[in-house]
């Protein structure tokens, strides 16, 4: 059974840096073809990806915030780790880890199987 | 502005067919990328409705079905039931970008 699930602060002040973990279990991610991504949805609004990592090791930025995010693995401990720095208001969002399972490096194929339920982060002094 | 365009709202009575389009451009869509769905309800995660364009996993009706044509996609609904009333949303791959895109989502009403 795969299960992912978020952890992190509920509130972080403008410019702090804010740490999130996702941790799973039901799957390794060193196995070849798994990876897991982290995505956000700012309170009414759409869905948008930020960053992935893969089973070699391999991370994937969203071009808008790729030089505030962070993402690592720790697969002894099954966890992924996204960093955000310079964290503002329009940050506040839900941020939700996701698995990607697939035979290969096949980037135009990737979806998310496996969802975790998403931690509710707001950005306010 | 969502790289993959969705209308913001569609509507339909119980038993009826709706569609929601998910338009993508040539870097996307266009390109031969697969074109996946989510189904969302308030204050829960996404879930997986439609994968590689048409495919549906376990457990999701076969009322549910995808198509794909060009550089756009769609999913309809059929025989429309209550508890359909949710948001769904495509996703695929930008090859300009080199990430992974989603709509900006759809609001579907049961009326």
């Amino acid at each position: 059974q795969v299960t992912l699930r978020e952890s992190g602060p509920a509130l972080v002040k403008p410019t702090q840096t804010l740490t999130l973990t996702c941790t799973f279990s039901g799957f390794s991610l060193s196995t070849t073809g798994m990876c897991v991504s982290w995505i956000r949805q700012p309170p009414g609004k759409a869905l948008e990806w930020l960053a992935l990592i893969d089973w070699d090791d391999d991370r994937y930025y969203s071009t808008s915030l790729k030089t505030r995010l962070t993402i690592s693995k720790d697969t002894s401990k099954n966890q992924v780790v996204l960093t955000m720095a310079n964290m503002d208001p329009v940050d506040t969002a839900t941020y939700y880890c996701a698995r990607i399972r697939s035979s290969g490096w096949y980037p135009g194929k990737y979806y998310f199987d496996y969802w975790g339920q998403g931690t509710l982060v707001t950005v306010s002094s | 502005q969502s790289v993959l365009t969705q209308p913001p709202s569609v509507s339909g009575a119980p038993g009826q067919r709706v569609t929601i389009s998910c338009t993508g451009s040539s870097s996307n869509i266009g390109a031969g990328y697969d074109v996946h769905w989510y189904q969302q309800f308030p204050g829960t995660a996404p879930k997986l409705l439609i994968y590689g364009n048409t495919n549906r996993p376990s457990g999701v009706p076969d009322r549910f079905s995808g198509s794909k044509s060009g550089t756009s996609a769609s999913l309809a609904i059929t025989g429309l039931q209550a508890e359909d009333e949710a948001d769904y949303y495509c996703q695929s791959y930008d090859i300009s970008l080199r990430v992974w895109v989603f709509g900006g989502g759809t609001k579907l009403t049961v009326l």
